[in-house]
């Protein structure tokens, strides 16, 4: 998977409990991506992120937020869980200055109860 | 509303025979299209790519074939086979807008024995 890692794999929470999900890059791609699986929606962005401290929304970022405070790390967090935020999340890299390619980690799995 | 549309959701192909997967989109923006290959409880993978300034890619049995002015791309898989059963996403992105993807909503592909 490029380099990247994602924490935890799989996690269930209740709902109105806040989550952060971790990705983590050795591969030093400027950008980072976080996205969701979900059946019959393929993979919708929700945030990107295109240098150190320096974000924005994607396609379905209510109710999600990020930070990128080392060109390594890419934290998603869900401040107040809902059961619709259920999904398969992942994140993913690109430097386009090397590469067009995005980069997928392994994945995390989130239930939301 | 999903910029990128793809077909058919679901794909039954015997050994050695053709799959063949639609994409049409409608932004005109869009000047990379990708395809990424997707095996249950992993990360997507880039599997061939086709810039609007060609009309065909073939990358062994993997073919795109790009149609600029009708606004679709195809992914065509001469003599499938099993182990290319998995899932499918198309997606396009406007690679100087942060090489934000959008996908399709996948093609789950099954190639019989």
């Amino acid at each position: 998977d490029a380099g990247i890692t994602q924490s935890p794999r799989h996690k269930v929470t209740e709902t109105g409990t806040p989550v952060t999900l971790r990705c983590h890059q050795t591969e030093n791609h400027r950008y980072m991506y976080w996205y969701r699986q979900d059946p019959g929606h393929g993979l919708r962005l929700i945030h990107y992120s295109y240098g150190v401290k320096d974000t924005d929304k994607g396609e379905v970022s209510d109710g999600y937020s990020v930070s990128r405070s080392k060109t390594e790390d890419f934290l998603l967090t869900l401040e107040s869980a809902t059961s619709s935020q259920t999904s398969v999340y992942f994140c993913a890299i690109s430097d386009p200055l090397r590469t067009y390619e995005q980069y997928f980690g392994p994945g995390t799995r989130l239930t939301v109860t | 509303q999903q910029q990128v549309k793809q077909s058919p959701q679901s794909l039954i192909v015997q050994k050695g025979g053709i799959s063949i997967i639609n994409c049409a989109y409608e932004n005109t923006a869009f000047d990379y299209f990708p395809w990424y290959q997707q095996f249950p409880g992993k990360g997507p993978a880039l599997l061939i790519a086709i810039r609007p300034d060609v009309s065909e890619k073939k990358e062994g049995r993997f073919t795109i074939s790009f149609n600029k002015s009708a606004k679709q791309f195809s992914l065509h898989i001469m003599d499938s086979q099993p182990g290319d059963s998995a899932t499918y996403f198309c997606a396009a992105s406007v690679l100087y807008n942060f090489n934000k993807f959008y996908f399709g909503s996948g093609t789950k592909l099954n190639v019989k024995p």
